[in-house]
């Protein structure tokens, strides 16, 4: 079975500081990954995938994440925080075969202070 | 890139009544298309898979007579909540897969929700 853990529920960042929002993952093989934003009342908006090559993913909006084999997570990370950033981020992984389920992580929220 | 429709974007009903949701792809065919639930401050769920033309598969535990699932055309599915109660209330949203391309994972790219209160 898949499945996505996003340790926090709820983190405050000052705006211009730097964020890492934490993503692990159990998956038998190499998953596909994938970040979400999602603003209240809003769909999903993709920022960034991970499929195969290189570890680190660059994404829209200033995101990155990096795939770490060894360590099971998939980390979304930005440099430095813009009031907009505040919403709700989903960890996303889809087994690379086959009937292709995503299963999401239950989401991090993200509050922006000035 | 590829967009996908719901209608509508919110809708109020009375307990007992159904409501049917539309999820669209705008600019792509879509052989598959899924239907999430979101209850307040969780998750998306995964409900069901909807395959054109062939029958929905849902996940365990979702009634697949109360939510009927019609993927009749590579562009529409829609989804009816039957006889709804206060406890169907929640965002609705649906994804959609599209079909062909040269990756072998095919993206779902995901509607804006639906909002379904239920008095």
């Amino acid at each position: 079975a898949q499945s996505v853990t996003q340790p926090d529920i709820h983190i405050t960042v000052s705006e211009g500081a730097s964020l890492e929002l934490r993503c692990n993952y159990s998956y038998g093989a190499t998953p596909y990954l994938f970040w979400y934003v999602q603003s209240p009342g809003q769909g999903l908006q993709l920022l960034l995938k991970y499929f195969s090559g290189d570890t680190l993913v660059q994404g829209i909006k200033g995101f990155e994440a990096e795939f770490k084999r060894s360590q099971s997570s998939f980390n979304l990370r930005k440099p430095s925080v813009h009031w907009s950033d505040a919403a709700e981020y989903f960890c996303a992984l889809s087994n690379s075969g086959g009937y292709q389920k995503v299963t999401f992580g239950t989401g991090t929220k993200l509050q922006v202070i000035p | 890139g590829a967009v996908v429709s719901q209608h509508p974007s919110r809708v109020i009903c009375k307990s007992g009544t159904s409501v049917k949701i539309e999820c669209r792809s705008l600019d792509f065919q879509a052989t598959t298309m899924f239907w999430y639930r979101q209850f307040p401050k969780q998750s998306l769920m995964l409900m069901a898979t909807s395959n054109e033309g062939s029958k929905a598969t849902y996940e365990q535990g979702v009634e697949k007579d109360k939510f009927l699932i019609n993927h009749a055309s590579l562009t529409l599915s829609t989804l009816t909540v039957t006889s709804a109660h206060p406890e169907d209330s929640s965002f609705y949203i649906c994804s959609a897969r599209s079909s062909g391309g040269a990756s072998s994972y095919n993206e779902q790219f995901f509607g804006p929700g639906t909002r379904l209160t239920v008095l």
